[in-house]
């Protein structure tokens, strides 16, 4: 079964490091979404892309946070520097597009981040 | 207003009880309705999927879309320990954003 695998699964750093998360999507999956969940909490959206243009970072905190997806395929998310508040579920999402029925998002395993 | 409003819970049932999860909703142009189920540390999974209104069962899991209203609910039928999870539940118009409830805690008690 196809699936969004992402890297690491679990990260531990100290703040005011540097942190990357790898996102690959499904195959042939053009949108692709980085996500942050704190615990007890539904995903919000940190970035959007289709293929390798980014269509929303509105709530990407661009300060500390960037995103790429150079060739359209996978993704990285990266915070420099990390704060405390950074700690949290940072969930990758891709999704197939174009016709109904497609509008569904498969997500990844989730990187877990804690930052001390 | 939230977009999405979802009971966080934690909501504990029996096994073998019936589950109702509901949701409600403010944006009259969402036509995908999501259901996914998140174990503890993991990321969420597609548990059901409806396009517009009505009904769609899958096994002991059924997902009703009320427009009218804007609400949507998802049943369980004779709940496991297995269900025992958070549902989110999820909404979006046509090529646009998704959005998420905060998610319902189940626990079902052997």
């Amino acid at each position: 079964e196809a699936e969004v695998a992402q890297s690491p699964r679990y990260k531990i750093t100290e703040k005011s490091q540097a942190v990357a998360f790898w996102c690959d999507p499904i195959s042939g999956h053009a949108t692709l979404y980085w996500y942050r969940q704190i615990l007890g909490q539904g995903p919000e959206l940190l970035v959007q892309f289709q293929d390798e243009s980014v269509v929303d970072d509105s709530q990407l905190p661009k300060d500390r946070f960037s995103a790429e997806r150079l060739k359209g395929v996978d993704s990285t998310l990266k915070i420099q520097p990390a704060e405390l508040g950074d700690s949290a579920m940072y969930l990758c999402a891709s999704r197939l597009g174009g016709e109904a029925g497609a509008n569904v998002l498969t997500f990844g395993a989730g990187s877990r981040l804690t930052v001390l | 207003q939230k977009e999405v409003e979802q009971d966080p819970g934690p909501l504990s049932v029996p096994e073998g009880a019936i589950v109702s999860l509901n949701c409600t909703y403010s944006n009259s142009a969402f036509q995908y309705f999501m259901w996914y189920r998140q174990y503890s540390r993991k990321g969420p999974e597609l548990l059901m999927y409806t396009y517009s209104s009505g009904n769609k069962e899958d096994g002991r899991f059924t997902a009703q879309v009320d427009k009218s209203s804007k609400y949507i609910s998802l049943f369980i039928r004779d709940s496991q320990p297995s269900d025992s999870a958070t549902y989110l539940c999820a909404m979006s118009a046509i090529g646009n954003q998704f959005y998420f409830g905060t998610g319902t805690s189940l626990t079902v008690i052997p």
